[in-house]
């Protein structure tokens, strides 16, 4: 089975920061990788798919880069309506896994 | 209205059994590859099944393999997960997922979820 680790856990950053979140594959998984937002309470929402595809509907300032086993998600400027959990997910093979999640808050 | 709606979830004992169901609605079920996905209470996203537009191809995680089963009806618009030999470890809110047409290990239409609870 494929791991995803997620770094860090949790961040704190400033409404207007940048928030760069990391995903490691433990094997190569080429651009299969799905990143999702999920608020609380609510359920999970699809942003990008493979590693930099935005959703439609998705803003602009999230962006996704990587290939093979390093990713990341990028929100350029944060905004209140971001802090949220946010999964990565790999999309390259059954089972399908998905990393431990990494939190923004509000500093 | 595009949805998927679950049910059938509550309180079972460990060793006992649970058939949840998912009503779809809004959309041609028949076109899309469905999963089921759980997340423990405070916990992360776990994917548990898979099953093909058809039916024919089923997928499940390690930790539910033997025991839980995926099925539909695309004639009811339902999707089901008929799971026994529950253990405690299988607590959780479980949702049921729509893939997008093409993209079958993506998850792009989520439902409330129904809360699954294992516990003597």
């Amino acid at each position: 089975d494929i791991q995803m680790t997620q770094s860090p856990s949790s961040v704190s950053a400033f409404v207007g920061g940048r928030v760069t979140i990391t995903c490691r594959a433990s094997q190569y998984i080429a651009t299969w990788l799905a990143w999702y937002q999920q608020k609380p309470g609510k359920v999970p929402k699809l942003l990008i798919y493979s590693a930099s595809n935005l959703q439609g509907g998705v803003p602009s300032r999230f962006s996704g880069s990587g290939s093979g086993t390093n990713f990341t998600l990028t929100i350029s400027s944060l905004q209140p309506e971001d802090f949220a959990t946010y999964y990565c997910q790999q999309t390259d093979s059954f089972p399908l896994t998905f990393g431990g999640g990494t939190k923004v808050e509000i500093k | 209205q595009v949805q998927v709606v679950e049910s059938g979830g509550g309180l079972v004992k460990p060793g006992g059994s649970l058939r949840l169901s998912c009503a779809a609605s809004g959309f041609t079920f028949s076109d899309y590859y469905m999963n089921w996905i759980r997340q423990g209470p405070g916990k992360g996203l776990e994917w548990v099944s898979y099953i093909s537009n058809g039916g024919g191809y089923t997928k499940y995680a390690d930790s539910v393999r033997g025991r839980f089963t995926i099925s539909r009806d695309n004639a009811e618009n339902s999707l089901y997960l008929q799971m026994d030999s529950l253990r405690t470890e299988d607590t959780a809110l479980y949702y049921c997922v729509r893939s997008p047409i093409g993209f079958g290990e993506l998850f792009s239409l989520w439902g409330r979820g129904t809360l699954v609870t294992v516990s003597s």
